[in-house]
């Protein structure tokens, strides 16, 4: 089955610090990839889509300078939380799919990356 | 109202039980369906697609019932191993594709 990698795991930084999430799919090449986050008790919220080479596009709500995206390959996205407040403190999930036409099928899910800001 | 709302649990049922989930989204022009399992502090994983015409695998059984926008899981001869949170997620393509998850129902197996 596809697999997607996510770096780090799990990650304890400073306030005001800048964090870097890298989500690799790797056995696949995928057409678009989802950032999510997920808070205690709640289901997961997505917080973007990006698509290998283009801007990515934010939900309502969620601060494109703050959660720079970039999706340099068709393999490789990362999320860079900027000025990281405790408030930002969450579990991350990318996810990656192969699809045409923007219609995307089934998600296969990175492990994941804790996120704590102290 | 909530786009993709699932039942509220938590679920306690003992081993052998079969327990059923629902779940209603509220735009008709979604596209794709599925279950997907998520164990505590883990990422969601793919449990099972939904299709118009039911499909099974194995103990677990999804239908889905477009007039209504209902999905269902019905999970038979339930195992300890399948406690977790069941997340409905429904996808579309209207003004800009959309992956909505539903709040999870979480289900406890006992002994």
């Amino acid at each position: 089955g596809a697999v997607v990698s996510q770096h780090p795991s799990w990650v304890i930084c400073k306030s005001g610090t800048s964090v870097k999430i890298e989500c690799r799919s790797l056995d696949f090449q995928a057409t678009t990839m989802f950032w999510y986050r997920q808070f205690p008790k709640q289901s997961l919220m997505l917080m973007a889509t990006s698509n290998e080479g283009s801007k990515a596009t934010y939900e309502q709500g969620v601060e494109k300078d703050k959660f720079l995206i970039n999706h340099a390959s068709l393999t490789l996205s990362t999320l860079t939380v900027t000025s990281a407040h405790p408030e930002d403190s969450s579990f991350y999930i990318c996810s990656a799919s192969v699809g045409t036409s923007g219609i995307t099928d089934t998600q296969y899910f990175g492990p994941g990356t804790r996120l704590t800001v102290l | 109202r909530k786009e993709v709302e699932q039942d509220p649990g938590p679920f306690n049922v003992p081993e052998g039980a079969t327990v059923a989930f629902n779940c209603t989204y509220s735009n008709s022009a979604s596209q794709s369906f599925f279950w997907y399992r998520q164990d505590c502090r883990k990422e969601p994983k793919l449990l099972m697609s939904v299709y118009s015409s039911g499909n099974e695998d194995g103990r677990f059984t999804a239908q889905l019932n477009r007039a209504s926008q209902y999905i269902s899981l019905l999970i038979r001869d339930s195992k300890l191993s399948d406690s977790a949170t069941y997340l409905c997620v429904v996808n579309g393509n209207t003004g800009g594709f959309k992956t909505i998850f539903g709040a999870g129902t979480r289900l406890f197996v006992k002994a």
